[in-house]
């Protein structure tokens, strides 16, 4: 049973553009969730990270949304550049529970198209 | 600079050999996990540890095995039971065990090709 989904696979953005990358949850645990960006070959990194609590957390280009209500959160990119193509990963976590780290969506590859 | 570091970077092994993978960090952190990536499949936890000398498996530990003697070390073994070893391996650490943000800190992976 998958606990954290991201429904695309892939997504094509055009360079200046606005990127949205989806995710949904099913774990009404969690109450943090992440996004890590990865590049082939090389382990992710940490974008940004919202508490549920909150519904929308900013970070220069990045802004994460989190609607609780529909147990779903979305990662923008404004604008796209083409530094940004990589595979997005969205994750929760249950802080108050087990102690077994993040658990991970399957990812978004983004590619920015000049 | 603090970091978590995987070696080999790349290694190729025949079918029926043990291998093991080596994840060391100077972070300080008390948590360390192991994750698999493979195409499509996301990262699937392989088994984590909180303190030294305890670790806990996780979704996929069959056919893995792992020791935690020292807080900065936290090597992975694949076994010749895995039977489906090729895949890139992830190393990551965290400040505390299920709590605070859960940010963890990656490796730059280790990618296994089993001949």
């Amino acid at each position: 049973d998958q606990q954290v989904k991201q429904n695309s696979p892939s997504l094509s953005v055009q360079e200046g553009r606005i990127s949205i990358l989806n995710c949904d949850y099913t774990n009404s645990m969690f109450d943090y969730f992440l996004w890590y960006k990865k590049y082939p070959a090389e382990g992710p990194t940490f974008l940004i990270s919202i508490s549920s609590i909150k519904d929308k957390n900013e970070d220069g280009r990045f802004t994460v949304f989190l609607n609780k209500s529909a147990k779903h959160l979305s990662l923008h990119i404004v604008p796209s550049q083409p530094g940004d193509s990589a595979v997005y990963f969205c994750a929760g976590l249950n802080s108050g529970g087990g102690a077994d780290g993040l658990t991970f969506g399957k990812g978004t590859h983004l590619i920015i198209q000049p | 600079d603090g970091g978590i570091t995987q070696s080999p970077k790349y290694l190729f092994r025949k079918e029926g050999q043990n291998v093991t993978l080596s994840c060391e960090q100077n972070l300080n952190h008390d948590a360390m996990y192991w994750y698999r990536q493979d195409p499509g499949q996301g990262l699937r936890l392989i088994y984590y540890s909180q303190i030294v000398n305890d670790f806990q498996k996780g979704d996929i530990a069959e056919g893995y095995s792992v020791s935690r003697e020292k807080k900065e070390s936290f090597p992975l073994t694949v076994t010749s039971a895995q039977k489906n070893p090729t895949a890139f391996y992830l190393c990551a650490s965290s400040r505390r065990g299920g709590g605070g943000t859960g940010e963890l800190f990656f490796g730059e992976g280790s990618r296994l090709t089993v001949l």
